[in-house]
């Protein structure tokens, strides 16, 4: 069974940094596109950062580019995004997803809360 | 930046009904890249719709995707309780990757 499971998020001030963590089982993790998407509370849904099977091409949306940083660990088949400088505005569930956009995200993780405050 | 805007922003109807849900992209949408997703709250998205016609592993036949270039359309033919929910597409043809504002299927 595939299996998505998110940690790490909770409550950052702003201007601080989080690691959240994708753990994957149930399929080869190494084959796929990983992809991280987002919801703040009551809203749509934005994608977020994406990174291809073996971690050397990224992607990452305008709104976090130069402060989030995807990655992954094929041998732990996990999951990484790692979040700087955080601003009020990255409050938001985050889920992990499987696969590239054009195919569509298969499986997903629960959602993670990230909540910026002071 | 491909702008999704999808209607009705609700749509109220009962069960057994037909739903027609509608996303139009700002531009086209190359090789339909256009997928659809349905959240109900508290879980993750799933995926129903890929490729603009082309139905998820385990989706039932009652929803269907068409279009193509700007327009496109999700189609639930009969409404099962289970479907409502709000759904979303989701346009990958181009750079960044978008999603439309959703369409919310509540029950009349």
């Amino acid at each position: 069974e595939v299996q998505l499971l998110e940690s790490g998020g909770g409550l950052v001030q702003p201007g601080g940094s989080l690691r959240l963590s994708c753990a994957a089982s149930g399929f080869t993790f190494s084959s796929y596109v990983m992809t991280w998407v987002r919801q703040a509370p009551g809203g749509g849904l934005d994608w977020v950062s994406a990174i291809g099977s073996s971690g050397s091409d990224t992607y990452y949306s305008d709104p976090v580019k130069g402060r989030f940083a995807i990655s992954r660990d094929n041998p732990r088949n996990t999951l990484y995004l790692q979040m700087n400088s955080l601003r009020a505005d990255d409050t938001a569930v985050y889920f992990c997803a499987r696969g590239a956009a054009r195919q569509g995200w298969d499986y997903w993780g629960q959602g993670i809360l990230v909540t910026v405050s002071s | 930046e491909i702008v999704l805007t999808q209607s009705p922003g609700t749509l109220s109807l009962s069960p057994g009904e037909r739903a027609t849900l509608s996303c139009r992209a700002s531009q086209s949408v190359s090789n339909n890249y256009l997928a659809w997703y349905q959240q109900k709250p508290g879980q993750a998205p799933r995926l129903l719709i890929y490729g603009a016609s082309t139905r998820a592993t385990g989706i039932p036949d009652r929803f269907s995707g068409s279009g193509s270039g700007t327009d496109f359309t999700l189609t639930i033919s009969r409404l099962e309780p289970e479907d409502f929910a709000v759904y979303y597409c989701l346009q990958s043809g181009g750079s960044p990757v978008t999603f439309g504002p959703g369409t919310k299927v509540d029950i009349k």
